[in-house]
This record gives C-alpha cells, structure tokens and sequence, in this order.
C-alpha cells in the first residue's frame, strides 16, 4: 500500500491564482481530512468527509472548498489565493469506525506559497 | 475536546527513558487521550492511545493518572530519531462522529547524543 499521497510535494501561487491539491489513499478508509499548518504551530483543520458525497467544515474552512466523489480521492481547491493561505498541507484518512482505536494516517504534506 | 498543555520543549539522552507529560485537567469521561508525533516536516504519526488503563505497544507507553487529570508519554530507551514534536490530543472518539483532532504546539523532544 503506498497509503496516503499527495501532489505536488511544493507550489509557488500568485494572490489571485487557483490550485487544486490532490489526496488519494490506498487503504479504504471512510473518513479523510484536510489540515494546514503554519510555521512553528500545531495543525488545523480545515474540511474533513465522512464518506463518499460526504464532507464537513472544520475549525478554518475559509477561502477552501472540497469534494469528495470516491472513497479514494478528496482533493482541497483553493480559490483566489492570498498570502494568509501559505502553509504546509496535510491530508489525512482513518476507518472512522469510532471505539477509540481510529487513528489517523497522514501524507507527506505539500507545501504551498503565496506571493 | 477537551483542551492539553505540555512543556514547549524537552531534551533527553539517548538510551534513556522519555517522559512526556501532559495535563487535561477538564477531559471528560467519553474522551481518549491519544498521542501522535511529527518528524521534522513530516505528517504527523500515530503513537499510542488510551482511556483510562495504561497502555503499551511497540513505540511506547501511555501512562494516565487515576483521575484522568494528566497523562505521560513514555518513550522507553530514545534514540536520536524519536527527536520529534510529540502531540497530546484528548477527544471524543463516536461512531459516526467527525474525527475532529485538535492539534496544539506540543512539545519539541530532542535526543542528545
């Protein structure tokens, strides 16, 4: 299994621009999630789904949309980026079957700068 | 969720113990504790987690106290790839629920040779 991937690994935007980050995982998970993390700060969430057709907000879901329309894939469309949005990115997915043995696998993040 | 606080930083000799503590004196008693770290700019890993009984697996030991109140991460003999940033999250864990992790700043281990 290669788990969770992500592309592209780095992105220059301009304030303006669009882009849309990939996530795919391998592992059949239901739930999967969309973190960004600032320098020297603990991550945040920003969407997350549940399932297929499924999504939900997350602590700073503004300025993101997501969709998700297989159990693999949930990609993270940034729309008119702003220089507030440079971060590092993570996804990440889990069985979501709940009783406290779900944990999280997350991919290698894509780092992303706006100029 | 409950909220956590835990030392900024820690250092630690290789092939010693790592002790990691953390208070979440407001956890409620629906809500695990779980510990995950992250390696350099890596995404972060899963450790261990727990309700109320200690637990063990091959990375380490989650020790919580009798009240729930506080917990700490043991990292048995550390070696100079442990040095991480060690998260402490408490939470609800519901089927069906949003796994809404809330990661804080954690504390910054460095082994030392």
């Amino acid at each position: 299994n290669a788990g969770v991937t992500q592309t592209p690994k780095f992105r220059i935007l301009k304030i303006g621009q669009s882009m849309t980050l990939q996530c795919t995982q391998d592992m059949n998970h239901n739930y999967m999630y969309w973190y960004r993390q600032d320098p020297g700060m603990g991550l945040k969430l920003i969407y997350y789904s549940v399932g297929a057709g499924i999504t939900d907000k997350g602590e700073v879901p503004n300025g993101y949309n997501v969709s998700r329309s297989t159990t693999e894939d949930f990609p993270l469309r940034l729309e008119l980026a702003a220089p507030s949005q440079t971060s590092v990115y993570f996804c990440a997915s889990s069985y979501g079957t709940g009783g406290g043995i779900d944990e999280q696998y997350f991919g290698p993040g894509t780092r992303l700068t706006v100029t | 969720d409950a909220k956590t606080t835990q030392p900024t930083s820690m250092d630690c000799a290789e092939g010693r113990a790592a002790n990691l503590p953390c208070n979440h004196s407001t956890i409620s008693g629906n809500e695990y504790v779980y510990w995950y770290r992250q390696i350099h700019s890596q995404g972060p890993q899963y450790i261990i987690h727990g309700l109320k009984n200690n637990e063990t697996n091959e990375m380490a030991s989650l020790i919580i106290t009798e009240d729930r109140k506080s917990s700490t991460l043991i990292l048995p003999h550390a070696t100079l790839r442990d040095t991480a940033v060690y998260y402490c999250i408490v939470r609800v864990d519901s089927f069906g629920y949003g796994q809404n992790f809330v990661f804080g700043p954690g504390t910054r281990l460095s082994v030392l040779p």
